[in-house]
Order: C-alpha cells, then sequence, then structure tokens
C-alpha cells in the first residue's frame, strides 16, 4: 500500500488569498496524482489529474503540481464556492489510495 | 450527460450480505473502468474496488478484500458491488465512480451522488 499524507489538515483562509496544499505518498508514484475537491453532502469532484492537467470545466485558478513524492494542490485567488475539503489520490497502484483531506474554511 | 445512480443502501445486521448497483447512463459504459469508493460518517474517502472496462481485472482494498466482490454487465450498462460478512465499520456512504480510462486508474472524473450502508443490530 502506499499512504498518503497531506497537510496541513485544516486552512483557514479569505477571498481572494492563493492557497497550496501539499500531499506527499510514501514512494515515488511519478505524476499518478489526483485531486479532489468535496463539499458537504455531495460527492467528490476531480479538478486534476495526472499531477497537473486540468479536467474539463475546472476553473483556471487551480493548477497542481509534483512529481515522485510530492505535490501540490494551487487555488490562485480563493473564490467564495472554493471552501471545501480537497482529497490527493494516488492511481499508480492498487489500493488507489486517498490522502485525510484538507479542510478550507473562511477565516 | 454522465450519469450514475447507486441504490440497494439501508440498514443491515451484523454479519448479512447487501449487494449495491449502480446503473450508469449518458456514456458508453463497456469503454470505462469502473470504482466503489466509500466514505464513513465525518471521516474521509476510502477506496475500495476497481473493475477494468471489459469485467477482465478486479482490484480491491485490504478492508474489504475476500468480503466485497465487484462485478458489472456491459449489456445492462450496471455496476455491483456484492458486500458480505457486513461489519459496523462498514457503515458509510459507498458510491460508484467512473474512471478516465478504461484500464488501470487516471482518476474518476464522475461520482455517483452515493448510497447509505448502515451495519446495525
Amino acid at each position: 500500500d502506499i499512504p498518503m499524507t497531506q497537510s496541513p489538515s485544516s486552512l483557514s483562509a479569505s477571498v481572494g488569498d492563493r492557497v497550496t496544499i501539499t500531499c506527499r505518498a510514501s514512494q515515488s508514484i511519478s505524476t499518478y496524482l489526483n485531486w479532489y475537491q468535496q463539499k458537504a453532502g455531495k460527492a467528490p469532484k476531480l479538478l486534476i489529474y495526472h499531477a497537473s492537467d486540468l479536467q474539463s470545466g475546472v476553473p483556471s485558478r487551480f493548477s497542481g503540481s509534483g512529481s515522485g513524492t510530492d505535490f501540490t494542490l494551487t487555488i490562485s485567488s480563493l473564490q467564495p464556492e472554493d471552501f471545501a475539503t480537497y482529497y490527493c489520490q494516488q492511481s499508480y497502484s492498487t489500493p488507489y489510495t486517498f490522502g485525510q483531506g484538507t479542510k478550507l474554511d473562511i477565516k | 450527460q454522465v450519469q450514475l445512480a447507486e441504490s440497494g443502501g439501508g440498514v443491515v445486521q451484523p454479519g448479512r450480505s447487501l449487494r449495491l448497483s449502480c446503473a450508469a447512463s449518458g456514456f458508453t459504459f463497456s469503454s470505462y473502468a469502473m470504482h466503489w469508493v466509500r466514505q464513513a460518517p465525518g471521516k474521509g474517502l476510502e477506496w475500495l474496488a476497481v473493475i477494468w472496462y471489459d469485467g477482465s481485472n478486479k482490484y480491491y482494498g485490504d478492508s474489504v478484500k475476500g468480503r466485497f466482490t465487484i462485478s458489472r454487465d456491459n449489456s445492462k450498462n450496471m455496476l455491483y458491488v456484492q458486500m458480505s460478512s457486513l461489519r459496523a465499520e462498514d457503515t458509510a456512504v459507498y458510491y460508484c465512480a467512473r474512471d478516465r480510462v478504461g484500464v488501470k486508474s487516471n482518476g474518476f472524473d464522475n461520482w455517483g451522488q452515493g448510497t447509505l450502508v448502515t451495519v446495525s443490530s
């Protein structure tokens, strides 16, 4: 198994802020890293796949980077609808493990 | 548009079995790998199982290996998970999700709304 560790676990920020969430894999996963956004009571939504590819329909203020073991999700200018929980997930090998999540709330 | 709709959730006693279904529409179901993912109340996401586009390969998470069986019927655009020997810790919302590809994985680009399974006596 490949444990995924996100940091921070929670984050308070303001509209307009630039926010970065990090994800670390316990071993190299190349660029097989995905990011999801989940709002309360809703299904997750794919934001970024293959570490840096923006999913269709996702605003360009979201971006991803990294390879190997260290990855980041950046939101360039927070919008009110971005307050949610974010998860990373590796798709390098089964089981396709998720990070524990980062809850982003309003400061 | 792509739609995934889970059904079959409910309250079940420990040790019993339950089958969840996921009805797919709006895309060529037989071209995509499909997954089950769950989320216990107030907790994070847990990947459970994947089945490749043609059903040729299936893989499971450690917590459900040997108890859960994923399957699909491409003629009916249906995904299933048969869950047996259910435990209290299996209580969760269960989601089906479509992969971006047909084999292995490259991100889950469409999700159902989820179905709640509660394991309790």
